[in-house]
């Protein structure tokens, strides 16, 4: 079937450190991939997207780029900051609902 | 604010008891989702409609759950006869099909206690 794992956290970094959150996929076909993130006290908010393999996703500093022969989606950026703070959730698009990972949690401390 | 929006934000319920949930979507959104967040794992697709139908239901929809959107705007979610495995975080996304891939703007949530 289809479904997506992440890397446990929390996740815990000191501001302007590098950040890599894995997430791998297993789906028929090529499903669309998405990394939503959920800030404290907040809905769900899309954070970047890719639609097909070799594609980049990138957006307020974080990037993820589609890799079909490795099945993954891995969340990345450069320099976080303390307000970068809250819940990463990827997922995969089948038909037309999404299918999440469990989230992981990123604590950033100044 | 004319985000997705829902009510209430949070219910507390004793086992046995119906609830009822609303969602609006943003305005010209056709498609309307819900899904079902329990406490740490990520949503899960419960069921959504385009306008006023309802095209898909995941199995975890038992039959005390019923969904409705009557005139492709706002939608219920009807919860009969709770259990406090129903607990839960139950979020309602919205999103307009294009010739992109759409996406999906999710509203804040309602959370169910059920005693």
């Amino acid at each position: 079937g289809n479904s997506v794992t992440q890397m446990e956290g929390p996740v815990t970094l000191s501001e302007e450190a590098f950040l890599t959150i894995n997430c791998t996929y297993t789906a028929t076909g090529y499903p669309s991939l998405f990394w939503y993130v959920q800030y404290p006290g907040e809905g769900l908010q899309l954070l970047l997207k890719a639609t097909k393999a070799d594609d980049k996703g990138s957006n307020k500093g974080f990037e993820a780029t589609y890799r079909k022969e490795t099945t993954s989606f891995h969340l990345e950026k450069g320099s976080v900051q303390v307000s970068d703070s809250a819940v990463y959730f990827c997922a995969l698009r089948r038909t037309d609902k999404l299918i999440f990972g469990t989230g992981t949690r990123l604590q950033v401390f100044p | 604010d004319t985000g997705v929006s829902q009510d209430p934000r949070h219910k507390i319920t004793k086992r046995g008891q119906n609830v009822t949930f609303r969602c609006d979507p943003i305005s010209e959104h056709n498609r309307l989702y819900w899904y079902r967040q329990t406490l740490g794992q990520g949503p899960e697709f419960l069921t959504y409609f385009q306008n006023e139908a309802q095209l898909e239901k995941s199995r975890l929809l038992s039959d005390r759950f019923s969904a409705e959107r009557p005139k492709g705007s706002f939608s219920t979610l009807e919860i009969q006869r709770t259990e406090q495995g129903d607990s839960a975080m139950y979020l309602c996304a919205s999103s307009r099909t294009s010739g992109s891939i759409d996406e999906q703007f999710f509203g804040p949530g309602t959370r169910l206690t059920v005693l």
